[in-house]
């Protein structure tokens, strides 16, 4: 079974301190689909970004990154000057394939990290 | 282009009391998916539907119903409720499912959510 693991419950940063959310998962596919996602005080789930398991390369949009480690099966994103609007909760999920590579969006999600920046 | 709509927003139930948590998308996605929010753990799979007149089970089915009554609808049944079943359902949808692209998986649009609390 997939499993995905955000050891860190909670950060507290000062504004514009970078800060990195781990994310490690458990598969036995070789295809399978990384996301991460942010939760707002508001409630709602927004997407970030999405990755593949056979594209490592890295992504950097705006004062995010992302850096996809096959080796070590981790996803970790990165806010670089984090800001007060940074602030909610970041979930790190994985969905697996069938034989032919086709996703039919099954989300395992890891326990979510809560992230707050202080002015 | 509401994107997600879930009714209600806050619900109180009885144990016992059964109830209806009502999704609809107006985004012509073939897939669509309850998740249960509790603390510490995430969002669970509860239910999913990969297309118009298919469901299948997530993680955690037990005490739960679905139908989706078109391809816009996707609502989800608590037959008799628990005190465990308080938790904050979520709604998503998405492009993916048995039309679904081979190597490539969509993210997927939230609802804001029904906060249940079962007494």
């Amino acid at each position: 079974a997939q499993k995905v693991t955000q050891a860190q419950t909670e950060i507290s940063v000062v504004e514009k301190e970078d800060v990195t959310l781990d994310c490690v998962y458990e598969t036995r596919d070789t295809t399978y689909y990384l996301f991460w996602y942010k939760q707002p005080p508001s409630g709602e789930l927004v997407f970030l970004i999405r990755r593949n398991s056979f594209d490592e390369q890295n992504e950097i949009s705006g004062r995010y990154s992302w850096n996809f480690q096959k080796s070590t099966s981790s996803f970790n994103f990165t806010i670089t000057a984090s800001q007060v609007v940074d602030s909610a909760v970041y979930f790190c999920a994985l969905s697996e394939a069938d034989a032919g590579g086709t996703s039919y969006g099954k989300l395992t999600f890891g326990q979510g990290t809560i992230l707050t920046v202080h002015p | 282009n509401a994107g997600v709509t879930q009714t209600p927003k806050f619900q109180v139930l009885k144990t016992g009391q059964s109830m209806t948590l009502q999704c609809a998308q107006d985004m012509n996605h073939n897939s669509m998916y309850w998740y249960r929010q509790d603390p510490g753990m995430g969002l669970r799979l509860i239910y999913y539907s990969a297309s118009e007149g298919t469901t299948d089970k997530g993680e955690v089915p037990n005490g739960y119903n679905v139908s989706r009554l078109n391809k816009r609808e996707f609502s989800l049944r608590l037959e008799s409720a628990a005190p465990s079943q308080t938790s904050v359902y979520f709604c998503a949808s998405s492009e993916d499912g048995v039309i679904a692209v081979r190597g490539f998986s969509y993210e997927q649009y939230f609802g804001p959510g029904t906060r249940l609390t079962v007494t």
